[in-house]
């Protein structure tokens, strides 16, 4: 079956930096679009960073625009997010995501970042 | 970006009743629009895409509305229904998320 697994959270100080990865299985990840989504503690759900099937085209959202970096690895089957510069806003669950034409149709079970001086 | 603002903030039901949530979008999104369900410390799962079609076998979830206006009914509720429920419009750019409805069981 679909299975989305992250990995790499933790407890960073603000600056510093932080890697994510989302290890997939059960579906030909190399066809698939691919989001982080993140959720600060007690909030909602929002979009992080978005990566195409092929890793050529990646948008993020404003916040994090020139501090993340999404990319993949398709031969590995794995979805990573280097996170540079982080500040306090950043403390959040991040989900990894696979979309299915827009929206979100099987999520990865989170890795906490906090970030904390 | 497309605002989406979904009603009430908490509902609470007795089990086997019926909830009615809401979902409005600052504009259009025609049919473009998911339900999400989640229960504290699990990730988010997809009930409802385009709309009104059911992504769970769970028949006591039905998604209504078009344009700006949604539903999700949940026609007979039970236990482990409990949780947030997020609507999200995936028409436009950025994808854009509600701030959910928490549904308590009486």
């Amino acid at each position: 079956q679909v299975q989305l697994v992250e990995s790499g959270g933790g407890v960073v100080q603000p600056g510093k930096s932080l890697r994510l990865s989302c290890a997939v299985s059960g579906f030909t990840f190399s066809s698939h679009t691919m989001y982080w989504v993140r959720q600060a503690p007690g909030k909602g759900l929002e979009w992080v960073a978005i990566i195409s099937f092929d890793g050529n085209t990646h948008y993020y959202t404003d916040s994090v625009q020139g501090r993340f970096t999404i990319f993949r690895d398709n031969s590995n089957n794995t979805l990573y997010l280097e996170m540079n510069s982080l500040a306090l806003e950043d403390t959040a669950m991040y989900f990894c995501a696979r979309d299915m034409s827009g929206y979100f149709d099987h999520w990865g079970q989170g890795t906490l970042v906090t970030v904390s001086s | 970006e497309i605002v989406m603002t979904q009603s009430p903030d908490t509902l609470s039901v007795s089990p086997g009743e019926r909830a009615t949530l809401s979902c409005r979008a600052s504009q259009s999104v025609f049919s473009n629009l998911a339900w999400y369900h989640q229960k504290p410390g699990q990730a988010p799962r997809l009930l409802i895409y385009r709309s009104s079609t059911r992504a769970t076998a769970q028949g006591r979830f039905s998604g209504s509305g078009s344009g700006t206006e949604f539903t999700l009914t949940i026609s007979s509720l039970q236990s482990e229904d409990s949780g947030v429920y997020y609507c999200q419009q995936y028409n436009d750019w950025p994808r854009t998320f509600g701030q959910g409805t928490k549904v308590e069981i009486k």
